[in-house]
């Protein structure tokens, strides 16, 4: 596709439930980034992506976090027993290579009640 | 890890003001520094970025930002805004471009 595209926009669950976030990133892009934006918060680095190197992973908040990126392309989020203060925007990104520009998606909006 | 202040949270201003949006950081090594500009109901764009060179970097839709490294400052400034120039900005720094360091938001309102 043209950009960053992320689904499902909107999901609500219930509090305990897993939940799988995805991201289908700028074709050939080979960095992929995961952020999170909490209410009236700036983006939380998650989770990053290059290539076939390992994963950075020193973003995500607890072990109930968890991501992968299949054939290097799409990648899934997955949260596990959700809390409450899980609710937030989940942003993916992508860019062609390192120092080039990054593109974000419009984010998948969490909300666990 | 670093650290990214953008100072206000909210500027009203009106149209065809000038405006300058705020933002430090806390680093000691070299950093790349970014504006990102999110419309309601859309994804992040990147406005402008600073990688080397001239301090004062030009970016989209009329905006410019000087870096100042003795200042650990990169704000953000137009000369005449408009009413479509209200969006959330955000100032993010990154060491590597591994990680991102996004500041907190700033939401600009340009009223008539």
């Amino acid at each position: 596709g043209a950009g960053v595209s992320q689904s499902p926009s909107n999901k609500v669950t219930e509090k305990g439930k897993d939940v799988e976030l995805r991201c289908d990133p700028i074709s050939g892009h080979t960095a992929l980034y995961w952020y999170r934006q909490s209410l009236g918060q700036g983006l939380e680095f998650l989770i990053y992506f290059q290539g076939n190197s390992a994963p950075d992973k020193s973003g995500l908040p607890s072990d109930r976090f968890s991501a992968e990126r299949t054939g290097g392309s799409v990648s899934t989020l997955t949260i596990q027993r959700t809390q409450q203060e899980d609710s937030a925007v989940y942003l993916c990104a992508s860019s062609l290579e390192v120092n080039t520009e990054v593109f974000f998606g419009q984010g998948t909006r969490l909300t666990v009640v | 890890a670093q650290s990214v202040t953008q100072l206000d949270s909210q500027v009203p201003v009106f149209e065809e003001a000038p405006v300058e949006l705020r933002c430090n950081y806390s680093s000691s090594v070299s950093v790349y520094l970014f504006w990102y500009v999110q419309y309601p109901n859309q994804g992040l764009q990147l406005l402008l970025k600073y990688l080397s060179g001239s301090t004062l970097v030009k970016g989209i839709n009329g905006f410019e930002a000087e870096f100042n490294k003795s200042q650990t400052s990169f704000h953000l400034r137009k000369p005449s805004v408009h009413i479509s120039d209200t969006a959330e900005y955000f100032c993010a720094v990154s060491e590597d471009f591994n990680k991102f360091y996004f500041g907190s938001g700033t939401k600009l309102n340009v009223k008539p």
